[in-house]
């Protein structure tokens, strides 16, 4: 069964850092592109990042182009998404989910507050 | 960017009535790249449909989907109370994924 265990996240101020993680188990971690998701409070989905299994290509919004990075170890099933510069707008319930182009599976997602 | 205009916003039916959900998209999106996900309040998405009529691992056969080029349905044959939640279509026809607004399924 394909659990994703997601961590990080919290309150930061406008111009911030966070980082992200997404322990992922159950299936071949490396052979599967891996991407990030988030919906603002109340609101819809917003596809934010996305990387393939040996991050040879990686997707960005341009939203969070520049500020935002997407990475993974595969030696630890673990995908990251490292947030700078963070705005208010950023402000959000991130998920991790399996796959490049849709989610097949998704993590529990995690809330990231930013206010000043 | 391609807009995902999902209809109507709300849909209110009883269980045991039959649903339908409406994607249209502003340019053609082959269909092998429409989907439709279900969530729940404090929930994560859930995909239900893939390639705009597969059913994903697991999801019941009361839900189908169908539709090409720039009109996409989502049926729901009979409800169950489990399937009252928001619905979204995503495409990703084009390198910049786009959702739908969301069709919200509420109990009459």
């Amino acid at each position: 069964e394909v659990h994703l265990l997601q961590s990080g996240g919290g309150s930061v101020r406008p111009g911030g850092s966070l980082r992200l993680s997404c322990a992922a188990s159950g299936f071949t971690f490396s052979s599967y592109a891996m991407s990030w998701v988030r919906q603002a409070p109340g609101k819809g989905l917003e596809w934010v990042s996305a990387t393939t299994g040996s991050s040879t290509a990686t997707y960005y919004a341009d939203s969070v182009k520049g500020r935002f990075t997407i990475s993974r170890d595969n030696s630890e099933n673990t995908l990251y998404l490292q947030m700078n510069s963070l705005r208010v707008e950023d402000t959000a319930v991130y998920y991790c989910a399996k796959g490049y182009n849709y989610g097949e599976d998704w993590g529990q997602g995690t809330l990231v507050t930013v206010s000043s | 960017e391609i807009v995902l205009t999902q209809s109507p916003g709300i849909l209110s039916l009883s269980p045991g009535e039959r649903a339908t959900l409406s994607c249209r998209t502003s340019q053609t999106v082959t269909s092998t790249y429409l989907v439709w996900y279900q969530q729940k309040p404090g929930q994560a998405p859930r995909l239900l449909i893939y390639g705009a009529s597969s059913r994903a691992t697991g999801i019941p056969d009361r839900f189908s989907g169908s539709g090409s080029g720039t009109d996409f349905t989502l049926t729901i044959s009979r409800l169950e109370p489990e399937d009252f939640a928001v619905y979204y279509c995503q495409q990703y026809g084009s390198s910049l994924r786009t959702f739908g607004q969301g069709t919200k399924l509420e109990i009459k």
